[in-house]
């Protein structure tokens, strides 16, 4: 059964540092998310991408985010200058349309800021 | 904007009995509604979920929910609980393409089943 993958799995930075975080979606799927969980709260979207432009982002996802398909099958996340509070678990999405799809998530980066 | 309330961070049964997480929305337009599981130190799974038509939803391992639409509700069910099922349990809404497909989710509910 095909599955959305993530690297890495951890990755620890200082604070400061540029990180990017790979995923590979689901090869036959459009729209691509990212989310994120801080420890002990509830997931909360970033971003989503569609036809190569990111079609929504929330608050969170502010100018030191931002999103990429380089190469057709890879879906990157970079975070510029990272901050304590960017500590969290990371998960990529992907789906097919139509509106209601169901998003397929990968396991996740525990991204850890020093 | 769309908003989700799950009732109760925390919920205990015992092997067998019914489970009952609940679920309500908030929702300018009609939404589509999911339920998803986490396991510890895993992603998120899909259990089921409401796009359109019939409005009480069966999914995987036996859990099933209803949409309610005059109570803004989408409880989760399971008439016998199993040791497999504790988990974290996320109720989520989504607005569609329209609106960048995202996912809004509730805090979670920690489900634990007692032997």
């Amino acid at each position: 059964e095909p599955e959305v993958t993530q690297t890495p799995s951890h990755q620890v930075t200082q604070m400061g540092q540029e990180v990017i975080l790979r995923c590979v979606p689901i090869s036959n799927h459009l729209y691509f998310y990212w989310y994120r969980q801080i420890l002990g709260q509830k997931v909360e979207f970033l971003v989503s991408f569609y036809n190569n432009e990111i079609s929504e982002k929330s608050e969170i996802f502010d100018d030191q985010f931002s999103v990429e398909r380089p190469d057709g099958s890879n879906f990157t996340l970079k975070i510029r200058s990272t901050k304590l509070e960017d500590s969290a678990m990371y998960f990529c999405a992907s789906s097919r349309p139509p509106s209601g799809g169901t998003q397929y998530f990968g396991p996740g980066t525990r991204l850890t800021v020093l | 904007a769309q908003s989700v309330t799950q009732l109760g961070s925390h919920v205990s049964v015992s092997e067998g009995a019914l489970v009952l997480l609940r679920c309500n929305y908030s929702s300018s337009v009609p939404p589509y509604l999911f339920w998803y599981v986490q396991y510890p130190n895993q992603g998120l799974q899909l259990l089921l979920k409401y796009t359109t038509g019939a409005t009480l939803v069966k999914g995987i391992n036996g859990f099933e929910a209803e949409f309610k639409k005059s109570e803004t509700s989408f409880h989760l069910t399971k008439p016998s609980a199993h040791m497999s099922d504790a988990a974290e349990y996320f109720c989520a809404v989504s607005l569609g393409m329209e609106y960048g497909n995202k996912l809004v989710f509730g805090a979670g509910t920690i489900l634990r089943v007692k032997s």
